[in-house]
């Protein structure tokens, strides 16, 4: 049973384009963190959200929280060939487990 | 301050045998977890060690085992490796556990055949 379903799961898009990745769930999360992941390296921490409803921005990325802290959803403004990676979301539920969403597979293409 | 490094970068091994992987945390960090990634299932927790003791653990088999050394450095052990566990093998070091902010490795790419 996959707790976290990301979409899309795969995305090509030309550079300067806007895109949203979407990181859905039926259970409820006390935090919600998102990672990058690029090839032969390990996932890097973008960003945590708590509190239902967040918003937070880094430079042209905007991460939001839904209000009943169930989903997020990632924004990325005028994507750039660097944006290009596995992008991960990650849910934590209860007191120790936190869950991997599938992953959504970004490529932007100059 | 240096990354999270893990060793061995890649490993073949075969049906049967046993692996040890080894990870060196950021120094500092007393909190380490190991991650399984694989393309269908996707980036799994394994567990988790906190001060030589092994605080959370994920669902996974007995063949996986882990410890912790005083130093915080932290070796994973897979035994009658099975061509399921072909995976990468990641590796998080944090200064606060699992559930904050984590600093993964580069990870050990193992191939069973």
């Amino acid at each position: 049973t996959q707790l976290l379903e990301q979409s899309p799961q795969f995305l090509s898009i030309q550079e300067g384009e806007n895109l949203t990745v979407y990181c859905n769930s039926s259970s409820v999360f006390s935090s919600l963190q998102w990672y990058r992941q690029e090839p032969g390296e390990g996932p890097v921490l973008l960003v945590t959200v708590v509190t239902g409803g967040e918003v937070k921005k880094l430079k042209r990325l905007t991460f939001q929280f839904g209000d009943a802290r169930k989903d997020s959803s990632l924004h990325i403004t005028a994507a750039q060939p660097g944006d290009t990676g596995l992008y991960l979301c990650a849910g934590q539920t209860g007191a120790n487990n936190l869950f991997f969403g599938t992953g959504t597979r970004l490529t932007v293409i100059p | 301050k240096a990354g999270v490094t893990q060793t061995p970068r890649y490993l073949i091994k075969t049906r049967g045998q046993q692996v040890t992987l080894s990870c060196s945390p950021i120094s500092g960090h007393r909190s380490v977890s190991w991650y399984q990634q694989t393309p269908g299932q996707g980036l799994q927790f394994l567990f988790e060690y906190f001060s030589e003791t092994q605080r959370n653990k994920g669902n996974f088999p007995g063949r996986f085992s882990g410890r912790q050394f005083s130093n915080s450095r932290s070796e994973m052990n897979v035994s009658t490796l099975e061509l399921g566990d072909s995976a990468l093998y990641l590796c998080a070091s944090s200064s606060s556990g699992w559930k904050g902010e984590q600093y993964f490795g580069p990870g050990t790419r193992l191939t069973v055949t």
